[in-house]
């Protein structure tokens, strides 16, 4: 079966502390994603990966940070976490090249990380 | 970005077809027509996807209009564990990295 694996389902951090996410994918995949689920706003990108050690900004960027050092790892980063990042963390991954638009994404369980 | 729009909700009775809507007035000619559920607590999972002919796998079908500017998801007998929030995204331009834009969905309610 393949897989998208989000290292945590829950996960409770405090103000100001550093906070990793981590994702891994066993597809061989190019593209990977982050997103963030808020009630009322829905799904939001925050940050992409098409090749190890890129990376682009989606939409709401501030505040985070991402690393992919290998192909199957995507990791996102809160520099100094904040309430306003409690959330629904979502990582995602695609075949890359032309084939995302005709190809299926996969998403992990998510991670579910409130910030005291 | 193209947009879509699809139903805040939608209801519907176990073991009976749901056809759920979605506009797409500006899609291009290069955009896939994707549709994405998520159940509860859970990432979303794909459906189905489709260009420009109707598409049949084993969860659903897809009918696309001839135009393109809207297409309808078919469940063919709802089951409880349909109960989700299903998306309708269009896989925008080419050269584009395959960004996943998602809308507010139409969340489905299946009654016993």
């Amino acid at each position: 079966d393949v897989k998208v694996t989000q290292s945590s389902r829950y996960l409770v951090k405090r103000t100001g502390e550093k906070v990793f996410l981590e994702c891994v994918q066993d597809m061989d995949h190019e593209n990977m994603f982050w997103y963030r689920q808020d009630p009322g706003l829905g799904l939001r990108l925050i940050y992409f990966s098409y090749d190890v050690k890129m990376k682009e900004k989606g939409d709401i960027p501030e505040g985070y940070s991402v690393s992919r050092e290998k192909k199957e790892r995507f990791s996102l980063i809160l520099e100094s976490a904040s309430t306003n990042q409690t959330s629904m963390y979502l990582c995602a991954s695609s075949l890359g090249g032309g084939a995302p638009k005709r190809t299926e994404a996969f998403f992990g369980q998510g991670t579910r990380l409130t910030v005291v | 970005d193209a947009k879509t729009t699809q139903p805040n909700s939608m209801e519907s009775n176990e073991e009976e077809p749901v056809h759920l809507p979605c506009n797409h007035s500006t899609i291009s000619g290069t955009d896939y027509i994707h549709w994405y559920r998520q159940l509860p607590s859970q990432g979303p999972e794909y459906v189905i996807h489709g260009l420009t002919s109707n598409v049949n796998n084993r969860m659903a079908s897809l009918a696309i209009a001839e135009d393109r500017k809207s297409s309808t998801l078919i469940l063919h007998r709802a089951t409880l564990r349909d109960a989700a929030v299903y998306y309708c995204i269009l896989r925008d331009s080419w050269g584009s990295q395959g960004n996943l834009i998602f809308g507010k969905g139409t969340k489905l309610s299946v009654k016993p």
